[in-house]
């Protein structure tokens, strides 16, 4: 297996843009989690999927956030507008059950100029 | 609120010694703990995780310590090798949910 797979790996953009991450869980993964890390926080739950429905968005920071996850494969987080603030590195992980193990992606690394 | 703290930033140990990173946490609804460790421009990777029902697990050069009356955990890794140098998070995760909540981690350097 691939393992998870997040893209792009480093997004560049201007403040006011909207930006879209991508992320593609490990296949028979029911659930899919995204996370920011910044060296204040650490790495914070934004929000969690089971079987493509979301259960937990309550650490997305604000409305410009949002995340959906059409089929079993493939998620998206986007950012609309952007902000400085929102620099950050964000991960995707997928694991098959509560209580298991998570398996990150490699992060995508964001910068809002 | 945070809920899981790891409160050295950083850990500079030598080559050979014994390295121990600690984790406390608040709530007492957690049951679940894991270690993940993160090398430069890379995810997190699983390292250990220990079950409130235990309070020592162990695999290979690594121990996690589950003290439940302090809500604190430890890492021990022996011997350190400079191949351990990374930024090691603890999580921790309450029995019917299913989300873990990760400490701010800390970053281990082992010297040659």
């Amino acid at each position: 297996d691939a393992g998870v797979i997040q893209s792009p790996r480093h997004e560049v953009t201007e403040m006011g843009q909207e930006v879209t991450l991508r992320c593609k869980p490990i296949s028979g993964h029911d659930y899919l989690f995204w996370y920011r890390q910044t060296m204040m926080r650490g790495l914070e739950l934004l929000i969690y999927f089971n079987n493509n429905v979301p259960i937990d968005d309550s650490g997305m920071p604000e409305d410009r956030f949002s995340a959906k996850m059409p089929n079993a494969s493939f998620s998206t987080l986007k950012i609309q507008p952007s902000e400085p603030r929102d620099s950050a590195v964000y991960f995707c992980a997928s694991t098959p059950g509560p209580q298991y193990e998570q398996y990150f992606g490699p992060g995508t690394r964001l910068t809002v100029t | 609120d945070q809920q899981v703290k790891q409160n050295s930033p950083s850990l500079s140990v030598q080559e050979g010694r014994i390295s121990i990173l600690n984790c406390d946490y608040t709530n007492s609804m957690f049951d679940y703990f894991l270690w993940y460790k993160k090398y430069p421009a890379e995810g997190p990777t699983f390292l250990i995780s220990i079950s409130s029902i235990k309070d020592k697990n162990e695999d290979g050069r690594f121990t996690v310590f589950l003290n439940k009356s302090a809500k604190h955990l430890s890492l021990h890794i022996v011997p350190s090798q400079p191949g351990d140098s990374a930024v090691y998070f603890c999580a921790a995760s309450a029995q019917g949910t299913y989300k873990y909540i990760f400490g701010t981690g800390t970053r281990l350097k082992v010297l040659a």
